[in-house]
């Protein structure tokens, strides 16, 4: 069974980067797509990008300026980074996987809440 | 981006009763879409995807169906374990785009 777990700061400055790390658990980033997701409080899930097993990336346009995912395979982890943060950025942050470009999201990690304060 | 519309936002119901839950997108998406099943502090977990196809493990009562625009996931006797919030996800165009939730509360 895949296990993903999310880690990072739990609060971020305005105007700072977050990184996020996702390390995976029973199987291996060379294989299947790996997504960001987060969920601001109260509000709906949002996409935030994949990386793929072959390294390629594909962004939600509404956060594609300021979004690079990347993988580290020696370690089976990949990674967010997420720029010039704000207020609005408060979220619970998810990794995912998806087993192809056009599949759903089927196992997750718990979840890691980020706050944006001073 | 594919808009997707759920309904209601959220549901009172009791024990053993039916209960569906309704997700409209805003343009063809074929057959797919997902539903997940969401928890207080904790992760989605999948319960539906390719619209009617049970994951496994899910317990039968749920099911789904739909195509084209309009989805339905069904409980067919709620159970204590069934309160939670239900998302829709649409990943047939990019980005991948959620319904808004459904809240089921115990009456």
């Amino acid at each position: 069974q895949v296990q993903l777990q999310e880690s990072g700061p739990g609060l971020v400055k305005p105007s700072e980067t977050l990184s996020l790390t996702c390390t995976v658990s029973g199987g291996f980033i060379i294989s299947n797509f790996w997504s960001w997701i987060r969920q601001p409080p109260g509000k709906r899930l949002e996409w935030i990008g994949y990386i793929s097993y072959s390294g390629s990336t594909n962004y939600n346009p509404s956060l594609q300026s300021r979004v690079t995912i990347s993988a580290d395979t020696s370690q089976n982890l990949f990674s967010l980074k997420l720029t010039s943060m704000t207020a609005a950025d408060t979220a619970v942050y998810y990794c995912a996987r998806v087993v192809g470009p056009y599949s759903s999201f089927d196992f997750w990690g718990q979840g890691t809440l980020v706050t944006v304060s001073s | 981006d594919i808009q997707m519309t759920q309904s209601p936002s959220s549901l009172s119901a009791s024990v053993g009763d039916r209960v569906t839950i309704t997700c409209r997108a805003s343009q063809d998406i074929r057959n797919d879409l997902g539903w997940y099943q969401q928890k207080p502090g904790k992760a989605p977990k999948r319960l539906i995807y390719a619209a009617s196809s049970l994951q496994s493990g899910v317990p039968s009562r749920f099911s789904g169906s739909g195509s084209g625009t309009e989805f339905t996931l069904t409980i067919s006797s709620l159970q204590p374990e069934d309160f939670a919030t239900y998302h829709c996800l649409q990943h047939n165009t990019y980005p991948p785009t959620f319904g808004g939730g459904t809240k089921v509360e115990i009456k």
